[in-house]
């Protein structure tokens, strides 16, 4: 089975401060993503990474950085934490399904992050 | 861009009762759908995947449909239970990074 997991299910913060979320797959996966999860606004992908280094925007990427120095750890920085950071921060990698074609996204068990 | 939509927004029935969650996108050009359950304060686990060239997958007492030329998939549950409550996303992928969720249907099976 495929396991992803996350540094902290839970984290308080005040504003201002420096924040890493990490996340960790053990599965060889290349592809790599970071989601934050509110209410009423689903998920929206804040930045991924298809390969050690390489990093793409998502949809949301203002105020956050991340960094993939190992191929199974993609970390996810808040520069200055803010209070509309305040959120559900989800972690997933992707396989590719050989012989079926399809993509499969398997997620951590969250971070609830809270910005004071 | 492509807009993932799943009504009803919440759900309650009674426990034993079969019942299906429906998920509409808006473009048919996708790789595949995927169900997943999230319970509360949890990560996303994977249900079942339906490859853009299937019309169906199934898993004990779930069964996924796909209806690309419509752009539609139901996810059907038999007999549910109350370990079944728990909110349900279905996501559609036209590539590799490219994923669309929906914002979920909570559903909550009374005893």
């Amino acid at each position: 089975d495929v396991k992803v997991t996350q540094s902290s299910r839970y984290l308080v913060k005040r504003t201002g401060e420096k924040v890493f979320l990490e996340c960790v797959q053990d599965m060889d996966h290349e592809n790599m993503f970071w989601y934050r999860q509110d209410p009423g606004l689903g998920l929206r992908l804040i930045y991924f990474s298809y390969d050690v280094k390489m990093k793409e925007k998502g949809d949301i990427p203002e105020g956050y950085s991340v960094s993939r120095e190992k191929k199974e750890r993609f970390s996810l920085i808040l520069e200055s934490a803010s209070t509309n950071q305040t959120s559900m921060y989800l972690c997933a990698s992707l396989s590719f399904v050989t012989g079926a074609d399809a993509y499969e996204q398997y997620f951590g068990p969250g971070t609830r992050l809270t910005v004071t | 861009k492509q807009e993932v939509t799943q009504i009803p927004a919440a759900l309650s029935v009674p426990e034993g009762e079969n019942l299906v969650l429906n998920c509409s996108f808006t473009d048919s050009a996708i790789y595949n759908l995927q169900w997943f359950r999230q319970d509360p304060g949890k990560g996303l686990t994977s249900l079942l995947l339906i490859q853009s060239s299937q019309r169906e997958q199934t898993s004990g007492r779930l069964n996924a449909s796909l209806d690309k030329s419509s752009g539609r998939s139901t996810l059907y549950i038999a007999a549910s239970q109350p370990g079944d409550s728990a909110t349900y996303l279905c996501a559609v992928t036209r590539a590799g990074n490219q994923f669309y969720f929906g914002t979920g249907t909570s559903l909550t099976v009374i005893p």
